[in-house]
């Protein structure tokens, strides 16, 4: 079974932080994804990466970078934490056209 | 722009009765659809819908594609409290590396 892991299930930080969530698939899925997930708004893609060192903005990037050094880890950057960034964050990953395996997500906190 | 949308927004049963879930769809290149099933955590996969294959079932779980109408529809029969979730849509288009989803239906199983 392809798995997806995030490193953290739970995350409080402070408003001004930089905080780093990290993905690892290991399966050798091209595309990799981060999502976040509010009440009312669904899904909402952040980025995406369909390659090495490749990364494209998704649909709300603002405040948010990535990182893709490896295939495998896909990390994602609030560079600068505020309190609208508290939210449920997902990762996937996928081979292209098909359908995601998504993490176990991780609960961010900003105070 | 791509659209999904999915209706009802939330559903609340009483548990044995049979529940349709709708999702339609305006997407450029239509390639699949996408069902998920979220619980407390990840979205777990139920079925994929292409255009070669249009109807899906799993147990009390059933899916099909409309293709003229731009939409699907899962059902679920016999409705159980573990069948209690957050559904969603999601959709493929040849022209994108992400899947666009819905905003989800939320279930709710009462005994």
């Amino acid at each position: 079974d392809v798995k997806v892991t995030q490193s953290s299930r739970y995350l409080v930080k402070r408003t001004g932080e930089k905080v780093f969530l990290e993905c690892v698939q290991d399966m050798d899925h091209e595309n990799m994804f981060w999502y976040r997930q509010d009440p009312g708004l669904g899904l909402r893609l952040i980025y995406f990466s369909y390659d090495v060192k490749m990364k494209e903005k998704g649909d709300i990037p603002e405040g948010y970078s990535v990182s893709r050094e490896k295939k495998e880890r896909f990390s994602l950057i609030l560079e600068s934490a505020s309190t609208n960034q508290t939210s449920m964050y997902l990762c996937a990953s996928s081979p292209r056209g098909y359908g995601y395996t998504f993490g176990s997500g991780t609960r961010l906190t900003v105070v | 722009e791509d659209k999904v949308v999915q209706s009802p927004l939330s559903l609340v049963v009483h548990e044995g009765d049979t529940v349709t879930l709708n999702c339609s769809y305006e997407v450029t290149n239509f390639r699949s659809l996408l069902w998920y099933k979220q619980e407390k955590k990840a979205p777990t996969f139920l079925f994929m819908l292409t255009s070669s294959g249009i109807e899906k079932k799993s147990g009390r779980l059933s899916s099909i594609l409309d293709k003229k109408e731009l939409s699907s529809i899962l059902n679920i029969t016999a409705t159980q409290t573990g069948d209690s979730a957050i559904y969603l849509c999601a959709v493929w288009s040849n022209s994108g590396y992400a899947l666009n989803f819905g905003k989800g239906t939320s279930l709710l199983v009462t005994p």
